[in-house]
């Protein structure tokens, strides 16, 4: 069974840095690509970043491109998501999801606010 | 960038109705439309793939269709379980984009 649990969200103050882990289990981590995806509080889902399977290529969406890295380490089958530069705006719960989007983690609220 | 224009943004409808939810791409792009049912408080669950195939697990009542740069869910005999928050995804070409959502709600 496919796995993907999030972690390392939580509150952080504007213009600090937070660093988002997913442990993936249930499938060969490396050969999939993989992405990150936000819901801010009642809104709509919003894809965030994506890499390949061995982290040659990676995706941003224009808000985040320069504060946000996407990168994984396939030996421990976990995806990161380091976010630097925080705004309030980027408050939502980031879900890790395989990069076919079928399959979703249960999500890790981040909090960005004085 | 991709728009993909989602309708209705919310619906209600009776126990055993047919309900169908479209997304309106604003390019081609192919058959690369997943749907996606979103509980509150879960994460979002496939539904249907490549615009018009069922995802593993998923009753036989939900199907997908595509009409051009038009996509389609339909639900036949609607149930309790199956009130929600609807979105698709078109996974063409970056930046991947989700549609705005349709809450569906038991009249």
């Amino acid at each position: 069974e496919v796995q993907l649990v999030e972690s390392g969200g939580g509150l952080v103050q504007p213009g600090r840095s937070m660093k988002l882990s997913c442990a993936a289990s249930g499938f060969t981590f490396s050969n999939y690509g993989m992405a990150w995806v936000r819901q801010a509080p009642t809104k709509g889902l919003e894809w965030v970043a994506t890499i390949s399977y061995d982290g040659s290529s990676t995706y941003y969406r224009d808000s985040v491109k320069g504060r946000f890295t996407i990168s994984r380490d396939n030996a421990k089958s976990t995806l990161y998501l380091q976010m630097n530069s925080l705004r309030s705006e980027d408050t939502a719960t980031y879900y890790c999801t395989s990069a076919s989007f079928a399959y979703w983690g249960q999500g890790t609220l981040v909090t960005v606010s004085s | 960038d991709i728009q993909m224009t989602q309708s209705p943004a919310s619906l209600s409808a009776s126990l055993e109705e047919i309900v169908t939810i479209t997304c309106q791409a604003s390019q081609d792009i192919g058959n690369y439309l997943s749907w996606y049912q979103q509980k509150p408080g879960k994460s979002p669950q496939l539904l249907i793939h490549s615009a018009t195939s069922l995802a593993d697990g998923v009753p036989s009542r939900f199907s997908g269709s595509r009409s051009g740069t038009q996509y389609s869910l339909k639900i036949n005999r609607l149930q309790v379980e199956d009130t929600g928050i609807y979105y698709c995804l078109q996974h063409y070409s970056a930046p991947w984009t989700f549609g705005g959502g349709t809450k569906l709600e038991l009249k």
